[in-house]
């Protein structure tokens, strides 16, 4: 999908664990996102990224920590899980227009 | 805050067009866009238009954009089954990719 790859697609986690989403991209592009879209709501943005070395808070970046260590990688980190981050996540690089990656639907029991 | 409101529903025969509808509250917005999303898949970029902009078609896809009463609409012609998914208009300003999401049309098109 546009050279936007996130594993896993999806995953069940416990309350209280931890987990990385990851997002990596082939195109070179300096900005990548994440969102997260649910029921009713459409998507909303967690955390962005500029460029290697530099993050910076979205819409609802609570519950979230990130980082861009290299250009093509942003991993979207869960520090304890809670049932209100059941959400499908989404990627996102480039600049205009965005291209997304197929998502990862994760479940917090 | 920017805010994109769609409505919730749309049902269509085959063959007939689809116009799908949009309002965005920002007057800076500088970049609209409309996303295609099929059930259990990502989001697939249809179009986009730029504000200074009045209308732009790429095969059976027409966009139009009111700037003046902040609305964007999509109009799909000759609606094929294969176009029942999800659409999101989204918008954007200059210099900021960050994108602003409506929360979507269900088009559904029954044969």
């Amino acid at each position: 999908n546009a050279g936007v790859t996130q594993t896993p697609k999806f995953q069940v986690l416990k309350t209280g664990q931890s987990m990385t989403l990851q997002c990596a991209q082939d195109m070179n592009h300096e900005y990548m996102s994440w969102y997260r879209q649910d029921p009713g709501m459409g998507l909303r943005l967690i955390h962005y990224s500029v460029g290697a070395g530099i993050t910076d808070q979205g819409e609802v970046p609570n519950g979230y920590n990130v980082s861009r260590s290299t250009t093509e990688d942003f991993p979207l980190r869960l520090l304890s899980a809670a049932p209100s981050q059941t959400s499908v996540y989404f990627c996102a690089s480039g600049d205009q227009p965005q291209h997304f990656g197929d998502g990862t639907r994760l479940s917090i029991l | 805050g920017e805010d994109v409101e769609q409505s919730l529903f749309l049902s269509v025969r085959e063959g007939d067009s689809s116009v799908i509808n949009c309002t965005y509250t920002d007057s800076s917005s500088t970049y609209l866009y409309w996303y295609k999303q099929e059930p259990g898949a990502g989001l697939q970029l249809l179009t986009y238009i730029f504000s200074n902009m009045d209308m732009k078609q790429d095969q059976r896809l027409t966009v139009l954009l009111n700037k003046k009463d902040k609305h964007l609409s999509l109009r799909i012609a000759d609606t094929q089954t294969g176009d029942s998914a999800i659409y999101f208009c989204a918008e954007s300003n200059t210099g900021f990719q960050k994108l602003v999401f409506g929360t979507g049309t269900r088009l559904l098109v029954s044969p």
